[in-house]
């Protein structure tokens, strides 16, 4: 069974700084993929951004991007000038891609951007 | 499209009794799921279905039934409720069931907070 590590419970910076949040998995599979949520208090769920672990390229969404490093097991969330409505909980998730057994997810970052 | 949808949004329950979460889907999508969500913890998967008539267990699905008998519909059912079952319940669904390589995004609902006493 794989899981997700999530080691920072929270974090706070100053808008328009730079974030960066961190996961780690363990997985023994090759073909997998990686995904990172935003909830805000709203409690909906939204994809940030998601990496294909066959790909060495790493992910890009406007302000997002991820640092994918296969052999570490590591997948970090970057966040440049970050806003007040970044403020979320972050969740970073897996799924294999040889079976339909869902997301495994992290316990999450509370991200706080101040004023 | 209405996505995801579930229904109730909120729920509170005495122990013993039973009652069906619901979710439905217009978007046609084959896999759908649920999950729930415990404070200080990721979402957990409680059971899934590649399509109508066909579902199967997640991590944590004591408690807990499910049937897919449409595309659009897989309601959750808790048989007894219990005071360890107080968690918010989210439904996910995607286009294809997951398979070696592609893999569909999946979309949310909006969840359902149910409280045990």
């Amino acid at each position: 069974a794989q899981t997700v590590t999530q080691s920072q419970p929270e974090m706070s910076v100053q808008e328009a700084e730079t974030v960066t949040l961190s996961c780690t998995y363990d997985t023994s599979e090759n073909n997998y993929y990686l995904f990172w949520y935003k909830q805000p208090p709203s409690r909906q769920m939204i994809l940030v951004i998601r990496q294909e672990a066959y790909k060495q390229q790493n992910a890009t969404e406007n302000r997002f991007s991820v640092n994918f490093q296969k052999a570490a097991k590591s997948f970090s969330l970057k966040i440049s000038d970050s806003q007040l409505g970044d403020t979320a909980m972050y969740f970073c998730a897996f799924i294999s891609g040889g079976g339909a057994d869902g997301l495994t997810f992290g316990k999450g970052t509370h991200l706080i951007i101040q004023p | 499209n209405a996505g995801v949808t579930q229904t109730p949004k909120f729920q509170v329950l005495k122990t013993g009794q039973s009652m069906t979460l619901q979710c439905a889907q217009d978007m046609n999508h084959e896999y759908m799921s649920w999950y729930r969500q415990d404070p200080g913890m990721g979402l957990r998967l409680i059971h899934y279905s590649v399509g109508a008539g066909i579902t199967d267990q997640g991590e944590v699905p004591n408690g807990y039934n499910v049937s897919r008998s449409t595309t659009e519909d897989f309601p959750l059912r808790l048989l007894s409720a219990a005071p360890s079952q107080t968690s918010v319940y989210f439904c996910a669904s995607s286009y294809r069931p997951p398979a070696a390589g592609q893999r569909d995004e999946q979309y949310f609902g909006p969840g359902t907070r149910l409280t045990v006493t």
